[in-house]
């Protein structure tokens, strides 16, 4: 069976203090591995995608990486906007139907 | 702007009863799911569908249904609500090019 954990489950940074969040995963046959941002009240909203082991991706103060066994999403100089929770999931064998999510960790960021 | 939505945004009924959540997108995917999400769990798949007629059981479908007659639609259909379902529904869809899955904004439903 797979799975994902993500932690901390909460993390408080102040403005401008980086940091990373940790998403362990057991998965067999990674077809994926995805990050999405989830504010309060809505829908996650598509971050990244990493496909194999030393893979990384940026996206403004967002760095993603990959290894074999964890994934971390480091956050650059943090802003207040960064504000959320964060999900990690992972699609083994099969279709998207296989995606497993983990539970998230929520960032605040205080200015 | 191409876009997901789903209605009502907020739902209460009462156990029993029968109720069905809609989802509508218009990118034109023919990948749509439903997902359940509940503190201390991740989302959890309840139906997906990967075209019109085509209809399949997620992780926890018990006591929910899916159809699909058209692209754009994909409703969830609880047939006698429990407490247990309680929760926040979300609807996706997913960009089989790109690899990108967009969600929409939620309903949360209260069963008493």
């Amino acid at each position: 069976e797979d799975q994902v954990t993500q932690s901390p489950e909460a993390l408080r940074l102040q403005e401008g203090e980086s940091s990373s969040l940790n998403c362990s995963y057991t998965v067999s046959g990674l077809r994926g591995l995805f990050w999405y941002r989830q504010d309060p009240g809505k829908g996650p909203e598509f971050l990244f995608t990493l496909y194999s082991a030393g893979e990384e991706k940026e996206k403004e103060r967002l760095k993603a990486t990959l290894t074999k066994k964890e994934s971390f999403l480091h956050i650059t100089a943090p802003k207040p906007e960064d504000s959320a929770t964060y999900l990690c999931a992972v699609q083994g064998s099969g279709g998207y139907q296989k995606v497993t999510f983990g539970t998230g960790t929520k960032l605040q960021v205080i200015p | 702007d191409a876009e997901i939505t789903q209605s009502p945004r907020h739902k209460i009924t009462e156990t029993g009863r029968q109720v069905t959540l809609a989802c509508h997108q218009t990118w034109n995917h023919n990948n749509m799911f439903w997902y359940r999400q509940d503190l201390g769990h991740g989302l959890r798949l309840i139906h997906y569908s990967y075209g019109v007629h085509d209809t399949n059981k997620g992780e926890v479908s018990d006591g929910y249904s899916v159809s699909r007659s058209n692209t754009e639609d994909l409703p969830l259909t609880l047939e006698s609500a429990a407490s247990s379902q309680t929760s926040v529904y979300f609807c996706a869809s997913r960009d089989t090019e790109a690899g990108t899955v967009y969600f929409g904004p939620g309903t949360r439903l209260t069963v008493t």
